[in-house]
């Protein structure tokens, strides 16, 4: 069974940093380019970043770019997301998602970041 | 970037009923655009991708049409589990784009 399960979230203040982690079973995590969805709350999906299998390719919302980092541990099976500079309007559940060619098949359940002071 | 619009925001419609979605491009995306369900508290589901193919295990209620600027989310005959949140998302360039979302509700 394919697993994606995001760890990290918490309450954290204007300026500060968090990382995510998504830990992932049940295929094979090197094979597969990887995204970050964010949703704030009450509102809709926004798109963070994606990275592919190596990590030579990454790509960033405007809003996030400078701040975000995505990277990978394709050995711990592990898709992470550094973030730095954090700002309330970054305040939202992040979810982990596997890629397929360009659309997110598989989704973890997501991890709540609280941005305020 | 190209921008996503979804229409309507809100759709209330009854057990059985066909339902559709609609979702434009600000520009032409050719085939590139998925739509998601999503659910209370839950994450999103992956329903079609590139426009119209159904992903393994969606019923076949769901289904999905269009290309370049305009594309189309169809229920065939509403069921109780459909009542969602649909969004589309374009995967044509960076950033990859969701529409805003179209409640479907109990009428």
């Amino acid at each position: 069974e394919v697993q994606l399960v995001e760890s990290g979230g918490g309450l954290v203040q204007p300026g500060g940093s968090l990382r995510l982690s998504c830990v992932v079973s049940g295929f094979t995590f090197s094979n597969y380019w990887m995204s970050w969805v964010r949703q704030a709350p009450g509102k809709g999906l926004e798109w963070v970043a994606n990275m592919n299998q190596d990590g030579s390719e990454k790509y960033y919302v405007d809003s996030v770019k400078g701040r975000f980092t995505i990277s990978r541990d394709n050995a711990k099976n592990s898709l992470y997301l550094q973030m730095n500079s954090l700002r309330v309007e970054d305040t939202a559940v992040y979810y982990c998602a596997r890629d397929a060619s360009g659309w997110s098949s598989k989704w973890g359940q997501g991890t709540l970041v609280t941005v305020s002071s | 970037d190209i921008q996503m619009t979804q229409s309507p925001s809100t759709l209330s419609a009854s057990l059985g009923d066909r339902v559709t979605i609609t979702c434009r491009a600000s520009q032409s995306i050719n085939t590139a655009l998925a739509w998601y369900q999503q659910k209370p508290g839950k994450a999103p589901k992956l329903l079609i991708y590139t426009a119209s193919n159904l992903e393994a295990g969606v019923p076949s209620r769901f289904s999905g049409s269009g290309s370049g600027t305009e594309f189309t989310l169809t229920i065939s005959s509403l069921q109780p589990d459909d009542f969602a949140t649909y969004y589309c998302q374009h995967h044509r360039s960076y950033p990859r784009t969701f529409g805003q979302g179209t409640k479907v509700e109990i009428k």
